[in-house]
């Protein structure tokens, strides 16, 4: 099955700096890329995917860039703000049905 | 509409007993799904339906059990909870395969505790 691990763990950014985080996945055909945020006691929220066909998307300051050929995708944050703060999770599909999960980076964002 | 709405939010159980962990959506959505989050980790998923009466097992089915008989419904069973089974357990759904431009929505989640 499909593995996707991501770097780093945790990670503490002064306000206004830039935040990345990297994701590489096992099986070269997933072709379904989706970033979660989740804050603390709540449910995951989707806050930008990607699919194979594309390298780059944008959405104000949030980017995800992929690689296929490397089999890595990382998520850019720009600007990041107190709200920022929480734990960010990457996935990758190759199937209608199934999301495999990286294990989480606890985002800080230090004012 | 409410979304994908689970209940209960906390539970806790003790060795052996069992229970249903509720989940509905009212977005006439045809795929449904169960994840189970570890703390510190991903989220990992137990069994997933698309469509009424149509189940199948995920990454770590075992100690579970799943059934589909309305579109709007998608209850976990635990039978013998054991203290593995402590985690904070999803449901979501999507109207389609995540293959298609579909995304999915996340319950807002039951904490169980298993003692």
């Amino acid at each position: 099955g499909e593995n996707v691990e991501q770097h780093p763990s945790t990670l503490s950014v002064q306000e206004g700096d830039s935040a990345v985080i990297k994701c590489t996945y096992s099986d070269s055909a997933s072709n379904y890329f989706p970033w979660y945020k989740q804050e603390l006691g709540k449910r995951p929220q989707l806050i930008i995917d990607i699919r194979s066909n594309v390298g780059e998307k944008k959405d104000q300051r949030i980017a995800v860039t992929l690689n296929k050929t490397a089999k890595h995708f990382s998520l850019h944050i720009t600007e990041t703000q107190p709200e920022d703060s929480a734990v960010y999770f990457c996935a990758a599909s190759l199937n209608d049905y199934k999301l495999s999960f990286g294990a989480g980076t606890t985002v800080t964002v230090r004012a | 509409n409410a979304g994908v709405t689970q209940t209960p939010k906390f539970r806790i159980l003790k060795i052996g007993q069992s229970m249903t962990l509720q989940c509905t959506q009212d977005m006439n959505h045809n795929y449904m799904y169960w994840y189970r989050q570890d703390p510190g980790m991903g989220l990992k998923l137990i069994y997933y339906s698309v469509g009424a009466g149509i189940t199948d097992k995920g990454e770590v089915p075992n100690g579970y059990n799943v059934s589909r008989s309305t579109t709007e419904d998608f209850p976990l069973r635990l039978e013998l909870a054991a203290p593995s089974q402590t985690s904070v357990y999803f449901c979501a759904s999507s109207y389609a395969g995540l293959s298609t431009n579909e995304k999915l929505f996340f319950g807002s989640g039951t904490q169980l505790s298993v003692l």
